[in-house]
């Protein structure tokens, strides 16, 4: 079986650098998805970490150290659009089995 | 427009009464999937398809069931709701269950079981 922690809430400012942390406990690591949701929307797809190391795309960065089951989401010079909630989602080898953690509720203030 | 769709999008319903969530997706994906998200427990899995005729349980089956004759729509069936399937649930679907391949979500549906 799979356990995802996410912090539940963090506030950051307008401009500012926030950085979200995902730790997993997985039986088979099989690749890492952050995904964006704002209140009520569904959710969007923002990154995918399979090898250790940071991928980036745009403002949004995310990182994956496998050996310690550890990713994070980054996300630079904040909008107030960014306001949302961020999810960490592992896959399981077996089955391809997609697992999220709770969210962490970002809100960004002015 | 590639996309996934879910009706209705709100629903009250009472105790006892059937009911289907319908869901279709236009980009010949593969895999689809239901989702309820409840506060503080994230999304969890109930049901999953990897292609037509093919169905497996998620994590929280109890109370549902799906069919998939088409490639394109996943059904969600209650055949007997109760309050504690008061959710917001998703259906979302990707090419194919592996590697990098996102799961595209559809608009939600929010049921409220009285």
């Amino acid at each position: 079986g799979q356990n995802i922690d996410q912090p539940t809430e963090m506030t950051a400012t307008e401009g500012a650098i926030v950085q979200i942390n995902c730790t997993y406990q997985t039986s088979g690591f099989n690749g890492l998805f952050w995904y964006q949701q704002h209140a009520g929307e569904a959710p969007t797809f923002l990154s995918y970490n399979v090898l250790d190391g940071l991928e980036e795309k745009g403002r949004f960065s995310s990182f994956l150290s496998r050996s310690k089951g550890y990713s994070y989401l980054l996300l630079k010079e904040l909008q107030m659009k960014d306001s949302a909630s961020y999810l960490c989602a592992v896959r399981e080898r077996r089955g391809n089995k997609l697992v999220f953690g709770a969210g962490t509720i970002l809100r960004v203030k002015s | 427009e590639a996309q996934v769709t879910q009706n209705p999008r709100y629903l009250i319903t009472v105790t006892g009464k059937k009911l289907t969530v319908t869901c279709s997706q236009n980009m010949n994906h593969e895999y689809m999937s239901w989702y309820r998200q409840d506060p503080g427990l994230g999304l969890r899995q109930i049901y999953y398809s990897m292609n037509v005729e093919v169905t497996d349980k998620g994590d929280v089956p109890e109370g549902y069931k799906v069919s998939r004759k088409e490639k394109r729509n996943f059904p969600l069936i209650l055949e007997s709701p109760s309050p504690n399937q008061t959710s917001l649930y998703f259906c979302a679907s990707s090419l194919r269950s592996g590697g990098s391949d996102e799961q595209f979500f559809g608009p939600g549906t929010r049921l409220t079981v009285l």
